[in-house]
């Protein structure tokens, strides 16, 4: 069964460091999302990627986030510098573009981020 | 601005018994209502899905029923089991490909055995 695919699972990082994470959606899927989680929340929205562009960015700090996707295939999202109120779980969702379900989003297992 | 709100927080419930989720939404252009389940240190996995032309969708033990006059829905688990021990979360979006799923804040459901 296709899935999507992130790492690392967990990172440890102090603050003012930079980090970096990988996703790579289901093949096919033209429609990749990174999504914050904070402990105890629903996950919301950083920022979504219709193949290599730029769909909707609005909540992603931009001085500090940036995401690139630049194949239109595998995503990174980094962060720099960390600050402690960036430890969540950041996960990667992916969806395919038209057909019946069109907005059914799969998501990774997620990065689990510790800013110390 | 919370665009879906869910409750319970927390729910427990007796093996063998009914486990009742509902969520509000407050945007009247969302058409798509998933529900996802997530175990610890997992990422959520979709469950179940409703779109407003039905008011109920069921799928095993799980149900969606839907009102779309009061704008809400419910997620109920008919017999649940241990297993199904997990956190549970709607979600709310426009039915078209691209679009962000907005999440309740979630419910940690506990079934004992």
């Amino acid at each position: 069964e296709a899935e999507v695919a992130q790492s690392p699972r967990y990172k440890i990082t102090e603050k003012s460091q930079a980090v970096a994470f990988w996703c790579d959606p289901i093949s096919g899927h033209a429609t990749l999302y990174w999504y914050r989680q904070i402990l105890g929340q629903g996950p919301e929205l950083l920022v979504q990627f219709q193949d290599e562009s730029v769909v909707d960015d609005s909540q992603l700090p931009k001085d500090r986030f940036s995401a690139e996707r630049l194949k239109g295939v595998d995503s990174t999202l980094k962060i720099q510098p960390a600050e402690l109120g960036d430890s969540a779980m950041y996960l990667c969702a992916s969806s395919p573009w038209g057909g019946q379900s069109v907005n059914e989003q799969f998501f990774g297992p997620g990065t689990r981020l510790t800013v110390l | 601005q919370q665009q879906v709100k869910q409750s319970p927080q927390s729910l427990i419930v007796q093996k063998g018994g009914i486990s009742i989720i509902n969520c509000a939404y407050e945007n009247t252009a969302f058409d798509y209502f998933p529900w996802y389940q997530q175990f610890p240190g997992k990422g959520p996995a979709l469950l179940i899905a409703i779109r407003p032309d039905v008011s109920e969708k069921k799928e095993g033990r799980f149900t969606i029923s839907f009102n779309k006059s009061a704008k809400q829905f419910s997620l109920h688990i008919m017999d649940s089991q241990p297993g199904d021990s997990a956190t549970y979360f709607c979600a709310a979006s426009m039915d078209q490909a691209g679009t962000a799923l907005i999440f309740g804040k979630g419910t940690t459901l506990s079934v004992s055995s």
